[in-house]
């Protein structure tokens, strides 16, 4: 079993949808959690961290459930420049870092 | 802002030859990663360093070895490079003295091993 797992879709939705994305994860003891953004050709970014209590920036909103061992990320309003791939990253402590293979969406006009 | 630069964003070699991949930041970041990307796999982790000539393996160090002489500089080098190594290579660094968990990526270097 994979340590993240995401559906790497595609999700292809219009502009102005709202689209969720959810990841799981298998290590329990996980202590941070993250969600970057990969435009297609170019290096992953930070896009936001996630928090037990769940955040907000903007039209993101990040959740965790460390119960249920998985994150989610919520995207309001999406715009044409939100297509992206969408990738799950946590770090167990230390300098191990597991990344996700990704979620693709496409937004259309 | 901090920057990571690559080399190459593109190399093609041959089977059997030495290929060296440079990475360079300038931000005095302590720890520095190399990373492997291939489709539906993610980011894998080849070898990581969190000194001047230190380095560990991460998860796949096999047929890579690596090279930290200065803090600035982390390099990959592939001995004899064969064709599953044909992969995208993404050099990482973080602060451990701020947050330590934000990772800047370099722009990539697409390598082809024909």
């Amino acid at each position: 079993r994979k340590e993240v797992e995401q559906d790497p879709g595609p999700f292809n939705v219009p502009e102005g949808a709202t689209v969720a994305f959810n990841c799981t994860y298998s290590n329990s003891a996980s202590q941070s959690f993250f969600w970057y953004r990969q435009d297609c050709r170019k290096e992953p970014k930070l896009l936001m961290s996630v928090y037990s209590s769940g955040n907000e920036d903007g039209r993101f909103t990040a959740q965790l459930n460390r119960a249920s061992q998985y994150i989610s990320l919520l995207i309001r309003d999406s715009k044409l420049s939100d297509s992206a791939t969408y990738l799950c990253v946590l770090n167990t402590g230390g300098f191990k870092t597991i990344f996700g293979a990704g979620t693709r969406l496409f937004v259309k006009a | 802002d901090v920057k990571v630069t690559q080399s190459s964003r593109y190399l093609v070699k041959r089977t059997g030859e030495k290929v060296f991949l440079e990475c360079v930041q300038d931000m005095d970041h302590e720890n520095m990663f190399w990373y492997r990307q291939d489709p539906g796999l993610g980011l894998r982790l080849i070898y990581f360093s969190y000194d001047v000539k230190m380095k560990e393996k991460g998860d796949i160090p096999e047929g890579y070895s690596v090279s930290r002489e200065k803090k600035e500089r982390f390099s990959l080098i592939l001995e004899s490079a064969s064709t599953n190594q044909t992969s995208m290579y993404l050099c990482a660094s973080t602060d451990p003295r701020g947050d330590g968990n934000e990772q800047f990526f370099g722009p990539g270097t697409r390598l082809t091993v024909l």
